[in-house]
């Protein structure tokens, strides 16, 4: 079955730290850069890190630069993101999901064609 | 600019036609992806491309773009329909690669 499976959300409290796993199974996962992206209660969806498939290349959002931490473990078929410095900001419903492109007169287009059911990660005193 | 701009909300009578748009700089290069999500569900993928749909997604959807503008059209709007729908496409200013609209509440009448 092709899914990709959250875990490790959690309450902590502010300035504290967390790591999130999302398991894949059911397609190479070594041939797909993978990506984060999260949603605050009640707001929108906001892009938060990706990651080549060989883990070579890695890029964050602004928000989250500096404090958020991706990987990957291709023998494990497995995606993490480690959290730090947390703030309440960082409070929302965290996806992985699978990234893949599609190139149309030589440019790549981006697309998110396999999600996860999410990781609440809660921030508070 | 670094944004895609989607309006907040808009209704459609049960089989008529809404179109949901995003606008932004980088869709002058760079094709809009289309996300259907339901209350306590996960995004689910329902354009990408130039008017591509993923296995499984009726052919009531589709996409397409002129200039900054990209468009997703659901055509005969059922009540299943009724959703948060998001634009995401590359970001052509900043140092992130990717971004999202700010999301459509669709609600069908």
């Amino acid at each position: 079955q092709v899914q990709l499976v959250e875990s490790g959300g959690d309450l902590v409290k502010p300035g504290g730290s967390l790591r999130l796993s999302c398991g894949a199974s059911g397609f190479a996962f070594s041939d797909y850069y993978m990506t984060w992206i999260r949603q605050a209660p009640g707001k929108g969806l906001e892009w938060v890190s990706y990651i080549s498939s060989s883990g070579s290349t890695i890029y964050y959002a602004d928000s989250v630069k500096g404090r958020f931490t991706i990987s990957r473990d291709n023998a494990k078929n497995s995606l993490y993101l480690q959290l730090n410095y947390l703030t309440a900001e960082d409070t929302a419903v965290y996806y992985c999901a699978r990234a893949t492109s599609i190139t149309i007169f030589g440019i790549n287009h981006w697309y998110f064609d396999l999600w996860g059911r999410g990781a609440l990660v809660s921030v508070s005193s | 600019s670094s944004e895609l701009t989607q309006d907040p909300a808009v209704s459609v009578a049960l089989g008529q036609t809404v179109r949901i748009t995003c606008q932004g700089d980088s869709l002058r290069t760079f094709y809009a992806s289309w996300y259907q999500q339901k209350p306590g569900q996960a995004p689910v993928l329902v354009i990408y491309g130039k008017n591509s749909r993923p296995s499984g997604i009726p052919d009531r959807f589709s996409g397409s773009s002129s200039g900054n503008t990209a468009s997703l059209i659901i055509t005969g709007a059922q009540a299943e329909d009724e959703a948060d729908y998001y634009c995401n496409s590359r970001d052509t200013s900043g140092n992130h690669p990717l971004v999202f609209g700010g999301g459509t509440k669709v609600t069908v009448l």
